[in-house]
């Protein structure tokens, strides 16, 4: 079983539509937890650290479930701009970063 | 805004030489990794270091790779002996207490 799973898509979706992203982990160890985004060719980005009582940034809601070892990411009102690849990290403790392969999203005009 | 910075952004080398991949993390940060990134394929946790010691390695990390930190502001990554396999986009990261971690632009490593 992977460490850090998610679907990979591509997610093809209209501005202004809400979209979902899910990601699952192994190890239930794992201590903190994060959503990143990469565009094409270039480094992750901080998108926002998920907490046990979820957290919001603006239109990104982030939700975590330890008893199913579950995140999840949710963007409305998609613009074209969040168009990249979402990436679900894992800290499975001391520091150890596990990346999942990541969810392509395009939104479209 | 402070950002990692990483040199070179791009290396050639042939295969079985050693190279050394630089990294200046944010300067307030304590933690710092590695990861690599084979063009198409997902971000691979390499190294992370902390107190100036390895904190933890992946299965990744074998006796061809080191890291350290030589001064107050370097963080190197050096591969004694590299293979074409090694051919990939190295992204150094920085964090504080919290965890999240800064990325530098990444070296891409071409090895002949």
């Amino acid at each position: 079983r992977k460490e850090v799973e998610q679907d990979p898509g591509p997610f093809n979706v209209p501005e202004g539509a809400t979209v979902a992203f899910n990601c699952t982990y192994s190890n239930s160890a794992s201590q903190s937890f994060f959503w990143y985004r990469q565009d094409c060719r270039k480094e992750p980005k901080l998108l926002m650290s998920v907490y046990s009582s979820g957290n919001e940034d603006g239109r990104f809601t982030a939700q975590l479930n330890r008893a199913s070892q579950y995140i999840s990411l949710l963007i409305r009102d998609s613009k074209l701009s969040d168009s990249a690849t979402y990436l679900c990290v894992v800290n499975q403790g001391n520091n150890d970063m596990r990346f999942g392969a990541g969810t392509r999203l395009t939104v479209k005009p | 805004e402070p950002e990692v910075t990483q040199t070179p952004s791009h290396q050639v080398t042939q295969m079985g030489q050693e190279v050394i991949l630089r990294c200046v993390p944010i300067s307030n940060h304590l933690y710092f990794y590695w990861y690599r990134q084979i063009l198409g394929q997902k971000v691979e946790f390499l190294v992370s270091f902390y107190n100036n010691e390895i904190s933890e390695k992946s299965e990744i990390f074998d006796d061809q790779f080191s890291v350290e930190r030589p001064d107050g502001s370097n963080f190197t990554l050096k591969i004694r002996s590299t293979k074409l396999e090694d051919s990939a986009m190295y992204f150094c990261a920085s964090s504080g207490d919290l965890g999240e971690q800064f990325f530098g632009p990444g070296t891409r490593l071409t090895v002949l």
